[in-house]
């Protein structure tokens, strides 16, 4: 079975760029989450989707950064437009429900320039 | 969500047990405690979760205090392969309560040949 799958692995772009990552989560989960994870710390929750609403984005900055999952299946996180600070691994999860383990994607290493 | 503590880091030699220790002196009664790891530049992979009884897998063994305060994660013979950094998490489960994951800084376990 496929695990959830990201792209692009890697992105570099210069300040003031957008940006758009995008996720495939394991079929049949219900729960996809977007997380951000700087060098050294563990990874911080940005969004959490049931479906394809989004239950908890209290922490997503919204004045540059969107996300949306249409159709309840694969998402998208976009930057715009992105800054030095934005440089980061971006991970996608997804779990059968909210109440269920979590399987994350291998993440996209972001670098702002 | 409870706060948990981890020593920043640990050593284990190849082939022997490595325990990882976990602190959660503030879990209230619905909070599971969870376990992932990451891999260097992989994204943070489950492991194993408990409540009250000690659990295992194939991965690892939970061991849980019976006053729940704190838990200690074993992987009972360590190879290379499990050099990771280790988190431990408490989660609640239940309706409108957190079912977000909430990662600390974690444990970077080094196994030595």
């Amino acid at each position: 079975e496929a695990g959830v799958v990201q792209s692009p692995r890697y992105k570099i772009i210069e300040k003031k760029q957008p940006v758009a990552f995008w996720c495939n989560p394991i079929s049949g989960h219900n729960t996809l989450y977007w997380y951000l994870q700087n060098l050294g710390q563990g990874p911080e929750l940005l969004i959490r989707y049931e479906n394809e609403e989004a239950v908890d984005d209290s922490q997503l900055p919204k004045d540059r950064f969107s996300a949306e999952r249409l159709k309840g299946v694969d998402s998208t996180l976009k930057i715009q437009p992105a800054e030095l600070g934005d440089s980061a691994v971006y991970l996608c999860a997804s779990s059968l429900s909210s109440r269920s383990e979590a399987f994350f994607g291998q993440g996209t290493r972001l670098t702002v320039v | 969500d409870a706060k948990t503590t981890q020593p920043p880091s640990m050593d284990c030699a190849e082939g022997r047990a490595a325990n990882l220790p976990c602190n959660h002196s503030t879990i209230s009664g619905n909070e599971y405690v969870y376990w992932y790891r990451q891999i260097h530049s992989q994204g943070p992979q489950y492991i194993i979760h408990g409540l009250k009884n000690n659990e295992t897998n194939e991965m690892a063994s939970l061991i849980i205090t019976e006053d729940r305060k704190s838990s200690t994660l074993i992987l009972p013979h360590a190879t290379l392969r499990d050099t990771a950094v280790y988190y431990c998490i408490a989660r609640s489960p239940n309706q409108g309560g957190s079912e977000k994951l909430v990662f600390g800084k974690g444990t970077k376990l080094t196994v030595n040949p």
